[in-house]
């Protein structure tokens, strides 16, 4: 399986509401990636899980919590969402090795419209 | 931090002929160099990627090439077909480094 698979693929979600973002990968890598996306725009960095510890938080708001349940799994759970948070996001996985990260594989993405 | 920038914005080639995309980096100590493309409504895909201790990497109608010193990398797509009518980002990191520094993106038509 050389795949990395998120759901739901659409979501939409009122300000107050709490929801969660699921990533798998099952090609044994061991660093995860949540990047947000706007349209026409590169991914911006939010969390790297490596060996499913928090290794960098690019200084994201706290209404996004990452988990990391096991190397397979990523969730990214949201609750009191603003308008501008509305975006595609994108789950990616890479090996961990001395010669850096190497490829990043991503996922389909999540597409979050906040009302 | 890393600064990658990419030039140009938009590019509307011809079908058959080549496109070039140039991006410059900031950081002497980057190392790895991948391309992406995506598709409307799609997933990043990585096209292709070279490392600073080659100058060069063909595959099939797409190269790369780097110049460390100059620090600069550019995307060289041949004969062009409407398939590659898409964003494509070039991106830029350290070795031990999970960051990927992304250039602003270049969205490519081939007209048929």
């Amino acid at each position: 399986d050389t795949e990395v698979t998120q759901t739901p693929k659409h979501l939409v979600m009122g300000m107050t509401n709490k929801k969660s973002l699921k990533c798998e990968q099952h090609m044994g890598h061991r660093a995860m990636y949540w990047y947000k996306q706007k349209a026409k725009k590169p991914p911006e960095l939010m969390f790297v899980y490596s060996y499913e510890k928090l290794s960098i938080n690019e200084s994201v708001p706290s209404r996004f919590s990452p988990e990391c349940p096991n190397s397979s799994l990523l969730n990214l759970h949201l609750h009191a969402l603003q308008p501008e948070d509305s975006a595609l996001y994108l789950c990616a996985s890479s090996q961990v090795g001395t010669s850096g990260s190497g490829e990043q594989f991503f996922g389909p993405g999540t597409r979050l419209t906040v009302l | 931090g890393e600064n990658v920038e990419q030039h140009p914005s938009t590019l509307s080639v011809q079908e058959g002929d080549s496109a070039v995309i140039k991006c410059t980096y900031s950081d002497s100590a980057s190392n790895y160099f991948p391309w992406y493309k995506q598709e409307l409504g799609k997933r990043p895909q990585l096209i292709i990627d070279i490392r600073s201790n080659v100058g060069e990497k063909k595959d099939q109608r797409i190269a790369v090439t780097l110049n460390k010193t100059a620090k600069h990398f550019s995307l060289h797509i041949t004969e062009t077909q409407p398939e590659d009518s898409a964003v494509y980002f070039c991106a830029a990191s350290r070795s031990n480094d999970y960051k990927l520094s992304f250039g602003a993106g270049t969205t490519v038509t081939v007209r048929a």
